[in-house]
């Protein structure tokens, strides 16, 4: 496989229920991303993992746990969401070399539905 | 403020022809650089072209180039020969400052682009 991978596709998740959401990059990157894009919404920013460390929690709410336990995967938790999570999560990864031209280069994304 | 501007929620162009989407953006770093993202139905974030603030000239990408105005602050992007198959949402970001790890992005809203055959 090449490129960046997000498993699963979809998902339908109760209230009290705990999920993960999977991503793999084949591209060899050092940096990881999560962001969630909600409808008539920008892309937000959620978490940066740069050579496996986080160095982004931006503001998000502890019902979403991210974990990196390697340079190509990375792993969002999901446990007691609100309707409101509902929304396409997308994973991204980079080669961080702390400059400007180094593109996200993203998944498919995973469509959340919180019933 | 917003960072990134964009103003049209949707366009329409016509096959084979040119068409611009336009980006403003708000930045105080004199360090930074410009993306264009495509989103297809399917929902993956396509990479188009970057610009970097320091670029001399406009960048290009086969069919697409980013018109590149630094003291208006825009960076709008051009697709010429327009293609049926460029139907998607087209996305602006910006990427400020060198110094912190991660390549974080700051999009704007999009813009919803049709190609009418």
């Amino acid at each position: 496989e090449t490129g960046v991978t997000q498993t699963p596709r979809h998902l339908v998740m109760g209230m009290t229920n705990k999920k993960s959401l999977k991503c793999e990059q084949h591209l060899g990157h050092n940096a990881m991303y999560w962001y969630k894009q909600s409808a008539k919404k920008p892309l937000e920013l959620m978490f940066v993992y740069s050579l496996e460390e986080r160095v982004e929690n931006n503001s998000v709410p502890s019902r979403f746990s991210p974990e990196c336990p390697n340079s190509s995967h990375l792993f969002l938790h999901l446990h007691t969401l609100q309707p409101e999570d509902s929304a396409l999560y997308l994973c991204a990864s980079s080669q961080d070399n702390r400059g400007h031209n180094s593109p996200l280069h993203f998944g498919n994304g995973t469509r959340l539905t919180v019933t | 403020a917003q960072k990134i501007t964009q103003t049209q929620p949707g366009m329409f162009v016509q096959e084979k022809e040119a068409v611009t989407l336009d980006c403003t953006y708000d930045t105080s770093d004199p360090s930074y650089g410009l993306f264009w993202y495509k989103q297809p139905s399917s929902g993956e974030m396509i990479f188009l072209i970057y610009q970097g603030s320091y670029d001399q000239q406009n960048a290009t990408e086969g069919r697409y180039s980013l018109n590149f105005q630094k003291a208006r602050k825009s960076a709008n992007l051009v697709i010429s020969a327009s293609q049926l198959g460029d139907s998607a949402m087209y996305f602006c970001a910006m990427r400020e400052g060198f110094e912190t790890s991660g390549s974080r992005l700051t999009f704007g809203e999009g813009t919803q682009l049709t190609v009418n055959p």
